[in-house]
């Protein structure tokens, strides 16, 4: 069974801070991960999504990196700002054939000015 | 668009009462799906539907049902509410097509229905 971690579990940082956040699955044989940001109180935006055929992905000052022989993703934020302050969940789709997606409990980052 | 849209934002319900959270989508989207989110935890999905007429069970599915009459909307229904079913309920909808590598198979969510029952 498909089990999704994300280390830490909250993290605090003073702004300007260049930071990873990690996320691991147990089975390697996954069709893509998807990085999302969630807003207190508000539901998930999509950041990222890299196949499964990709090592990588950036967005601005996002950048997400795929392994998936050793069952890990991580997603950069370089300069961090007060405004990247959020939830950041990890989820994989396993397969073609299914689109559902099995989530992480999520990294909860703070920035401080 | 507006994209996938909940309501109502906010419910309590007594045990044993039943609601239904309504969701639509205005994206022409035939994926639709059903989460919930637990204190501290991800999401874990409760129902799912490939399209108009089709849904299938996720992995937590107990306690609920659903239907799709239409594409666009994907009502979940709780039939006797219990307190175990205190949570956040998501909304997401997403469309199988060929496009670049961000959009394929890209959920979106809605901003939720935060749900107490007592």
């Amino acid at each position: 069974k498909q089990e999704v971690t994300q280390i830490p579990a909250a993290l605090s940082v003073p702004e300007g801070e260049n930071l990873v956040l990690n996320c691991s699955f147990t089975d390697s044989a996954i069709y893509n991960l998807q990085w999302f940001r969630q807003d207190p109180g508000k539901g998930l935006t999509s950041l990222l999504l890299i196949q499964s055929s990709q090592r990588e992905q950036t967005s601005g000052r996002l950048n997400a990196s795929l392994d998936k022989s050793s069952g890990r993703s991580t997603l950069y934020i370089a300069a961090s700002q007060p405004g990247d302050s959020a939830t950041y969940l990890c989820a994989v789709r396993l397969s073609y054939n299914t689109d559902k997606l099995i989530f992480g409990t999520g990294t909860r980052l703070q920035v401080f000015p | 668009n507006a994209g996938v849209t909940q309501t109502p934002k906010f419910r309590i319900l007594k045990i044993g009462q039943s609601m239904t959270l309504q969701c639509t989508q205005d994206m022409n989207h035939n994926y639709m799906y059903w989460y919930r989110q637990d204190p501290g935890m991800g999401l874990k999905l409760i129902y799912y539907s490939v399209g108009a007429g089709i849904t299938d069970k996720g992995e937590v599915p107990n306690g609920y049902n659903v239907s799709r009459s239409t594409t666009e909307d994907f009502p979940l229904r709780l039939e006797l509410a219990a307190p175990s079913q205190t949570s956040v309920y998501f909304c997401a909808s997403s469309y199988p097509g060929t496009g670049g590598a961000k959009s394929y198979n890209e959920q979106f969510f809605g901003p939720g229905t935060r749900l107490t029952v007592l």
